[in-house]
């Protein structure tokens, strides 16, 4: 059973710095990877999709990377600010075309 | 702009009360989805439908059903609301197969009182 594990679950850091975020799966068969964004109390935002086949994408000040083989994906945020503050959540499409959920790492960019 | 629509964005109702909620899509996809978004925790999925074939999660509550009348709409229907249910109501489209991105609404926020 496909597991999507994020750490950390939380993390602050100042303003301006660049960070990473890390979303990790047990079974490498999958079709893609997405992050998203999601603000207290609102939707979600797709940030980026990465297909099984990529190693990474960009936009912006994101980028997101997979390995499919180890099982993981980061997603790197350059230059933070403080409306970078939010939730954001990593899932995988797995064989059955359902996507599969991390917990989710809330990140707070302090002024 | 082609996108997914939610109504309401916030619903109250009372406890044993049956709500409906919408959604509707300009994308064309032939999957709709429901999930269940409770405080902190990630989306769990409650039904999908592949064209006009439902499929429900193993531990979805009976207390939930769906509708799709058509390509565009999908209802989520919740018979007898309790405390329990109330919860962020994600839904959220994709074209059938493989590597085909899923497009989520912005929700409905659904408080029991």
């Amino acid at each position: 059973k496909q597991e999507v594990t994020q750490i950390p679950a939380a993390l602050s850091v100042p303003e301006g710095e660049n960070l990473v975020l890390n979303c990790s799966f047990t079974d490498s068969a999958i079709y893609n990877l997405q992050w998203f964004r999601q603000d207290p109390g609102k939707g979600l935002t797709s940030l980026l999709l990465i297909q099984s086949s990529q190693r990474e994408q960009t936009s912006g000040r994101l980028n997101a990377s997979l390995d499919k083989s180890s099982g993981r994906s980061t997603l790197y945020i350059a230059a933070s600010q403080p409306g970078d503050s939010a939730t954001y959540l990593c899932a995988v499409q797995d064989s059955n075309y359902q996507l599969i959920w991390g917990a989710g790492t809330k990140l707070i960019i302090k002024p | 702009d082609a996108m997914v629509i939610q109504n309401p964005r916030y619903q109250v109702t009372q406890f044993g009360k049956p709500v409906t909620l919408s959604c509707s899509q300009t994308l064309n996809h032939n999957v709709m989805y429901w999930y269940q978004q409770k405080s902190s925790q990630a989306p769990k999925l409650l039904f999908h439908y592949y064209d006009k074939d439902f499929n429900n999660e193993a531990d979805t509550p009976d207390n939930f059903q769906s509708r799709r009348p058509n390509t565009s709409f999908c209802f989520l229907d919740i018979r007898s609301p309790g405390l329990g249910d109330a919860a962020m109501y994600l839904c959220a489209t994709s074209r059938r197969g493989n590597d085909h991105e899923q497009y989520f609404g912005p929700g409905t926020r659904l408080t029991v009182t």
